[in-house]
C-alpha cells in the first residue's frame, strides 16, 4: 500500500483565503485523524472519524475549521477564512482499529503558511 | 489531560543511553510512543497496554508503571539514527474514546 497520502504538501496563502487540505487514508482503515502541529502546542488532535462518521471534533479550534469524509478513501479539512495563526503542519493519520489501541499511520503532512 | 514529557530536550554522544519520561495526572489505559525525524511524519514505535508491561525494539524499550501513571522510553547505546523528537500518546483509563492525546515531545540529538 502507498500509505496515507496528503495533498498539497505545501500551501502558501493570504489571510482571508479558503484553504482545503486533502487526505487519502490507507485502504481498509476504519479510523481517520486530523492533527495540527506547532512548536508551541505540539501535536494536537483536531477531529477524528470512524467509518466516515465524525466522532469527536472537540479539538477543532473554531467555526472557521470544518472537516468532511464523504467516503472511506477521502477526507478534507477546510479553513475559511484562513488567518496567520493557522500556520502549522497538518497531519492526517489512519488506523485499522481504534486509535487508542492500534498503530496510527501518519501521512507526510501539509505545511500551511498563511501570510 | 495532555501527558507531560521530560526532559524537553537531550543531547547525547553516540553510544550513550537516554531515558524519556511520560507522566499523566490520570490513570492510564494505554501509552503509545512515536518518533518524528525533522521534516517527516511521526512513526510508530510501540504501544503498552498493560500496567507493568515492557516492550522493546532493538535497543529501544519502554516500560509502563500503572500505579505511577507514567511510562519511560529507554534508548540504549544510542545511534545517530535515533535523533528526532519522541512523543508519547496516552489514553486515560476512564475514557472510552478511540483517541490518544500526545505530549509536547522530547527532542533528542545524537552527536557523533
Amino acid at each position: 500500500d502507498a500509505g496515507v497520502i496528503q495533498s498539497p504538501r505545501h500551501e502558501v496563502t493570504e489571510m482571508g483565503q479558503e484553504v482545503t487540505l486533502r487526505c487519502k487514508p490507507i485502504s481498509g482503515h476504519d479510523y481517520l485523524f486530523w492533527y495540527r502541529q506547532t512548536m508551541m502546542r505540539g501535536l494536537e488532535l483536531l477531529i477524528y472519524f470512524n467509518n466516515n462518521v465524525p466522532i469527536d471534533d472537540s479539538g477543532m479550534p473554531e467555526d472557521r475549521f470544518s472537516a468532511k469524509m464523504p467516503n472511506a478513501s477521502f477526507s478534507t479539512l477546510k479553513i475559511q477564512p484562513s488567518e496567520p495563526r493557522d500556520s502549522a503542519v497538518y497531519f492526517c493519520a489512519s488506523s485499522l482499529f481504534s486509535g487508542r489501541s492500534d498503530t496510527q499511520y501518519f501521512g507526510p503532512g501539509t505545511r500551511l503558511t498563511v501570510l | 489531560q495532555q501527558p507531560v514529557q521530560s526532559p524537553q530536550a537531550v543531547i547525547l554522544r553516540e553510544g550513550e543511553d537516554a531515558v524519556i519520561n511520560c507522566s499523566s495526572s490520570k490513570a492510564l489505559y494505554s501509552v503509545h510512543w512515536y518518533r518524528q525525524k525533522h521534516g517527516e511524519a511521526p512513526v510508530f514505535l510501540m504501544i503498552l497496554l498493560k500496567g507493568g508491561e515492557q516492550k522493546g525494539h532493538e535497543k529501544i524499550s519502554a516500560s509502563f508503571n500503572e500505579k505511577k501513571q507514567q511510562s519511560s522510553l529507554y534508548l540504549t547505546a544510542s545511534q545517530l539514527s535515533y535523533s528526532g523528537t519522541y512523543f508519547c500518546g496516552t489514553e486515560p483509563m476512564n475514557y472510552r474514546d478511540d483517541k490518544i492525546i500526545f505530549g509536547k515531545g522530547t527532542r533528542l540529538h545524537i552527536l557523533p
